[in-house]
């Protein structure tokens, strides 16, 4: 059965204290893996797209890497803006409009 | 990218009564969803709201609790038909760009509230 798995399910940092935010997958094909971000109230925002194994992505204080089996979203000195919850999301060769999400991460920054 | 409008933003809902969301896109595109967000969980999808055809439900949503219109390329309503507080969720519509890398965009979801 095809599922996405995010951990941990919350995250409490310091301002500038670095971590890492694990979405592992099973599929049984994957056309595309993607982040987003997602504010209280509003809808998620997209981040990034990861295609192949070995691809990485940055975006300011954000990178996102992906392997074969899981993908990670590394948050380099993070500050009090970038709390949210991360969402991430697999897309399968078998089923173009079929998105699977993650249960999400949800991160806090304190100053 | 795309901006997506929905309509109304949040509400409050007496059980049975039906409501009505609409979702508004600044572009014409070929692929349209909605989707619930339950409170303190992740987005499952509902359908997908098919320009000019009946939608396709997911498992566990029907067409009579759930009707979606999309008349054409930038709009589409989802109704939520005999609410119940089981109801009570964020709604979002996304939409997916031809062309694009293959994500799909949202809008800033609807929050409904059954009591």
């Amino acid at each position: 059965e095809d599922q996405v798995t995010q951990s941990p399910e919350a995250l409490r940092l310091q301002e500038g204290e670095s971590s890492s935010l694990n979405c592992s997958y099973t599929v049984s094909g994957l056309r595309g893996l993607f982040w987003y971000r997602q504010d209280p109230g509003k809808g998620p925002e997209f981040l990034f797209t990861l295609y192949s194994a070995g691809e990485e992505k940055e975006k300011e204080r954000l990178k996102a890497t992906l392997t074969k089996k899981e993908s990670f979203l590394h948050i380099t000195a993070p500050k009090p803006e970038d709390s949210a919850t991360y969402l991430c999301a697999v897309r399968v060769l078998y089923n173009f409009n079929k998105f699977y999400f993650g249960s999400g991460t949800k991160l806090n920054v304190k100053p | 990218s795309a901006v997506i409008s929905q309509k109304p933003s949040r509400d409050i809902c007496q059980r049975g009564t039906s409501l009505t969301i609409q979702c508004q896109v600044d572009s014409q595109v070929t692929m349209m969803f909605w989707y619930r967000q339950q409170p303190g969980q992740s987005l499952t999808l509902i359908a997908t709201a098919n320009q000019g055809s009946e939608a396709t439900y997911e498992s566990g949503f029907v067409i009579d609790k759930f009707p979606i219109s999309r008349p054409n390329l930038t709009f589409s309503t989802l109704t939520v038909s005999n609410m119940s507080p089981e109801d009570s969720s964020i709604y979002l519509c996304s939409v997916g760009l031809a062309g694009g890398t293959g994500e799909l965009f949202f809008g800033e979801g609807s929050r409904l509230t059954v009591l």
